[in-house]
């Protein structure tokens, strides 16, 4: 069974850092591309950032691009997301989610971590 | 980036209901599109990719159409376990983009 869990989230002050984790299992997560996607409370999906399956291609919206870090270590089969300066509005639930290249979907994701920036 | 443009943002419907969303996208897409489902404080769930196939375990009732710029998601006839919030997406691009919502509740 195919299984995404995040962790990570939690409180913290505007201009502060936090890191990230996705831990997969039930797929050989190297041979997939993963992607983060985040929430803010009453709103709705906004991609974030994408890594190709060997981390060496890599995108980020323009809304975090230069302030977060997607990363992953197929050893360990988790994806990470390294955020620093962080402001009131990255407050949101952050989902890791795997992308399907065969269906051309993201098909799988995480049940999300809540990351609050507030003082 | 594509923008993706969804409509209705609300709609309110009744059990039995035979119900339409519309995904209209800045530039053509061919069918890389999807749609998903999310209730509160759940992660979306996969319904339809490549525009038109049914993810594995979905209803049969949901079923989507469209390639380019128009997309649309029915529901044939609405049940009380399909009242949540629908979103469509865009994998034309590795810069994936969301529609903003359409909010489905009991009239």
């Amino acid at each position: 069974e195919v299984q995404l869990v995040e962790s990570g989230g939690g409180l913290v002050q505007p201009g502060g850092s936090l890191r990230l984790s996705c831990a997969a299992s039930g797929f050989t997560f190297s041979s997939y591309e993963m992607n983060w996607v985040r929430q803010a409370p009453g709103k709705g999906l906004e991609w974030v950032s994408y890594i190709s399956s060997s981390g060496s291609t890599i995108y980020y919206a323009d809304s975090v691009k230069g302030r977060f870090t997607i990363s992953r270590d197929n050893a360990k089969n988790s994806l990470y997301l390294q955020m620093n300066s962080l402001r009131a509005e990255d407050t949101a639930v952050y989902y890791c989610a795997r992308y399907s290249m065969t269906t051309v979907v993201t098909d799988y994701w995480g049940q999300g971590t809540l990351v609050t920036v507030s003082s | 980036d594509i923008q993706l443009t969804q409509s209705p943002s609300f709609l309110s419907a009744s059990v039995g209901d035979r119900v339409t969303i519309t995904c209209r996208a800045s530039q053509g897409i061919s069918s890389y599109l999807a749609w998903y489902q999310q209730k509160p404080g759940k992660a979306p769930k996969l319904l339809i990719y490549a525009a038109s196939t049914l993810q594995s375990g979905v209803p049969s009732r949901f079923s989507g159409s469209g390639s380019g710029t128009e997309f649309t998601l029915t529901i044939s006839s609405l049940q009380p376990e399909d009242f949540a919030t629908y979103y469509c997406q865009q994998l034309n691009s590795y810069l994936l983009t969301f529609g903003g919502g359409t909010k489905v509740e009991i009239k």
